[in-house]
C-alpha cells in the first residue's frame, strides 16, 4: 500500500509563473489535508479538502492559491504569480474518515521561487 | 485562539535520555501527536495521546500529558544519532475537521 505521494518533490519558478503541486492521498483516503512550511517554522494548516469539496479553507491566502480535489485523480494545490515569499516545502496529508486521529503525510514538495 | 510552543533546540549525548516539551492552549484538543522530520523529508508520526490519557509508552518512546498544565512532553529513551531531527508537536484542532495545529519544532541534536 503506497503511501501519500506528491509531485514534483522540488519546483523552481520565476516570480510571476504559476506553480501546481499534486498529491496522491494514499489508497482509500478521501480527506486531503495541505501544509505548509516556511523556512525555519513548524507547519501551517492552509485547506482540507474531501473528493469534490472543499471542507476548511481558513489558512489559505486570500488570492492567488486555490485548491481542488476531483472525483477522479490527485489533489492539486494551485498558486498563480508566484512570489518569493511562497519560497516553502508544501505538505499534503491524508486520512481515511474526516476528523480521525491519523494524518498520513506526503514526503512535500519544494517550491523555490526566484 | 490555538497555540502550540516548544523550546527550539536540545542537544544530547548518545545514549541519554531526551524529553521535548511541548505546551498547547485548546483545553478541548482530543488529540495530541509527536512528529518527527529528517532533514529533507516529510513528517513520520511517532506516536499520539488521547487527551483522557496520562501517559502513553511506545518502545523507547514515552509522552506525558499533564492535561491540567496543557503540557505535552516526549521521552526518548537511550538515544541514538539516527534520532538527530526535528520533533514536532501538534493538537488536533477543536472543530472536527481534523486539521492539525503545530509547534514550530524542536531539533535535537545527538552527539556521539
Amino acid at each position: 500500500n503506497a503511501g501519500v505521494m506528491q509531485n514534483p518533490r522540488h519546483l523552481v519558478r520565476r516570480r510571476g509563473q504559476e506553480a501546481r503541486l499534486r498529491c496522491s492521498p494514499m489508497k482509500g483516503h478521501s480527506h486531503v489535508y495541505w501544509y505548509r512550511q516556511l523556512p525555519e517554522e513548524g507547519l501551517k494548516f492552509m485547506v482540507y479538502l474531501q473528493k469534490e469539496n472543499i471542507i476548511d479553507e481558513s489558512g489559505m491566502p486570500k488570492e492567488r492559491f486555490s485548491a481542488e480535489f476531483p472525483k477522479e485523480g490527485p489533489s492539486i494545490l494551485r498558486i498563480q504569480q508566484v512570489v518569493r515569499g511562497d519560497s516553502a516545502a508544501y505538505f499534503c496529508a491524508s486520512s481515511l474518515e474526516r476528523g480521525t486521529y491519523e494524518q498520513y503525510f506526503g514526503p512535500g514538495t519544494r517550491l523555490t521561487v526566484t | 485562539g490555538e497555540d502550540v510552543e516548544q523550546s527550539l533546540f536540545l542537544s544530547v549525548r548518545e545514549g541519554d535520555s531526551s524529553v521535548i516539551n511541548c505546551t498547547y492552549t485548546d483545553s478541548s484538543s482530543t488529540y495530541l501527536y509527536w512528529y518527527k522530520q529528517e532533514p529533507g523529508a516529510g513528517l513520520q508520526l511517532l506516536t499520539y495521546i488521547f487527551s483522557n490519557m496520562d501517559m502513553k509508552q511506545d518502545q523507547r518512546l514515552t509522552v506525558l500529558l499533564n492535561k491540567k498544565d496543557k503540557h505535552l512532553s516526549l521521552r526518548i529513551a537511550d538515544t541514538q544519532t539516527g534520532d538527530s531531527a526535528i520533533y514536532f508537536c501538534a493538537e488536533k484542532g477543536a472543530d472536527n475537521t481534523g486539521k492539525l495545529i503545530f509547534g514550530q519544532g524542536t531539533t535535537l541534536q545527538v552527539k556521539p
